[in-house]
């Protein structure tokens, strides 16, 4: 059975810093591209940043750009988000989801649940 | 990338079916970028419903379904049951992630 369970969340103040653990359990992690992807109740769903397999590739959301940053351990079946800088407007419910991608196909198959990061003005 | 619009709210009785839109515009619902659905209860992980615009993940109920036209995407669930009751959200990669706003959908 596939496992992504999402860690780190808090509360946190304007300007401070939050770093996220996701770990994968029940496929293939060191395979597999890996996301964050977060939640906000005024926003709805918004991608955060990606990264490949073996980590060649990562993106990031214009909003988060030079604030976060993504990171995998593959030995460990592990994901990583840590965020810096970190600003009221990044208060949400942060997920982790692998996503498949070919030529023409995108979606995301496996999520965790997500863990809520406040952050306090 | 602007975001799909999908309806606030939807509502149905038990057995019956209903549909909810996803909206998005020529450059990218229109132009062929395959769209997915998921379903999402409060508190747990999101699931994958529909991908490739109609096809169902191995152990979906095939009381889910998928399908398009023009710029819009819809998801229709047929013999309503009260576990559907959850939120429901479209996606699709347009040079990036794009996601809909979200459905809640009530059974009645």
């Amino acid at each position: 059975e596939v496992h992504l369970v999402e860690s780190g969340g808090g509360l946190v103040k304007s300007g401070g810093s939050l770093r996220l653990s996701c770990t994968a359990s029940g496929f293939s992690f060191s395979s597999s591209s890996m996301n964050w992807v977060r939640q906000t109740p005024g926003k709805g769903l918004e991608w955060v940043s990606s990264i490949s397999s073996r980590s060649s590739s990562i993106y990031y959301a214009d909003s988060v750009q030079g604030r976060f940053t993504i990171s995998r351990d593959n030995a460990k079946n592990s994901l990583f988000l840590q965020m810096n800088s970190l600003r009221a407007e990044d208060t949400a419910v942060y997920y982790c989801a692998r996503d498949l991608r070919g030529s023409e196909t995108y979606y995301y198959d496996y999520w965790g649940q997500g863990t809520l990061v406040t952050v306090s003005s | 990338q602007s975001a799909l619009t999908q309806p606030a709210f939807v509502s149905g009785s038990p057995g019956q079916s209903i549909t909810i839109s996803c909206t998005g515009s020529s450059s990218d619902v229109g132009s062929y970028k395959i769209v997915s659905w998921y379903q999402h209860h409060p508190g747990k992980a999101p699931k994958l419903l529909i991908y490739d615009d109609n096809n169902r993940p191995s152990g979906v109920s095939n009381r889910f379904s998928g399908s398009k036209s023009g710029n819009t995407a819809s998801l229709t669930i047929s013999g309503l049951q009260a576990e559907d009751e959850a939120d429901y959200f479209c996606s699709l990669y347009s040079g990036g992630w794009v996601f809909g706003g979200g459905t809640k959908l009530t059974v009645l």
